[in-house]
């Protein structure tokens, strides 16, 4: 099981660009590197997933680098809804595997 | 995208009780589906996980007895708190993973099981 490491808590403003950064040094060849996103007393929600190099989609960038031990999640222009705990995930469809949560990062966004 | 919906949203029971959720995929067939559990302010702790048909395999300190997971189609798995107690109220998660390989999970809206 990959494990990842996240900061605790990141503070923004409205408007700025956020980049979140994931460390995930023990990766397998067969991993994708998966973001969600969760608000208080609701279920994670899917933002974006990446094998490597960069992916973009409408609300998220995400950066892997050649080696892909790391990952950064970028979130353009934030605003107050997006303060949310965001959580990376590495992992593959393969047969016994199983998703691990780590601590997530708690992303605070002020006016 | 693919949508995961969960009933009920919220349930209160008495000490003693058994509750169940249900999970179901909305628009994909979930090979796979997962059971987390969620206290305030904290990650998402993995339970269970359930393949259509067989039986589910549940992490170490889970007991299997108290939390029954049925996943009887490629579109529905439940999961029963028996006899629940004051300790088992929690925010309860279950998410959907289709056949392909990137292991993306859609997760349902959750739980809220408060045992009085």
């Amino acid at each position: 099981l990959a494990k990842t490491t996240q900061p605790i808590s990141m503070d923004s403003y409205e408007g700025q660009e956020v980049n979140i950064t994931c460390s995930h040094n023990n990766i397998a060849t067969n991993d994708y590197i998966t973001w969600y996103q969760q608000f208080p007393s609701q279920g994670p929600r899917f933002i974006i997933q990446g094998y490597k190099t960069k992916v973009t989609n409408e609300v998220a960038s995400l950066f892997i680098p050649a080696d892909r031990k790391s990952s950064t999640l970028s979130l353009p222009r934030v605003s107050l809804s997006d303060t949310a705990v965001y959580y990376c995930l590495v992992g593959a469809n393969t047969g016994g595997f199983k998703t691990i949560f780590g601590a997530g990062t708690r992303l605070f966004v002020k006016a | 995208g693919a949508v995961v919906s969960q009933h009920p949203s919220r349930v209160i029971c008495k000490s003693g009780t058994s509750v169940k959720i249900e999970c179901r995929s909305l628009d994909f067939q979930a090979t796979t589906m997962f059971w987390y559990r969620q206290f305030p302010k904290k990650s998402l702790m993995l339970m269970a996980t359930s393949n259509e048909g067989s039986k589910a395999t549940y992490e170490q300190g889970v007991e299997k007895d108290k939390f029954l997971i049925n996943h009887a189609s490629l579109t529905l798995s439940t999961l029963t708190v028996t006899s629940a107690h004051p300790e088992d109220s929690s925010f309860y998660i279950c998410s959907a993973r289709g056949s392909d390989s990137t292991d993306t999970q859609y997760f349902g809206p959750g739980t809220r099981l408060t045992v009085l």
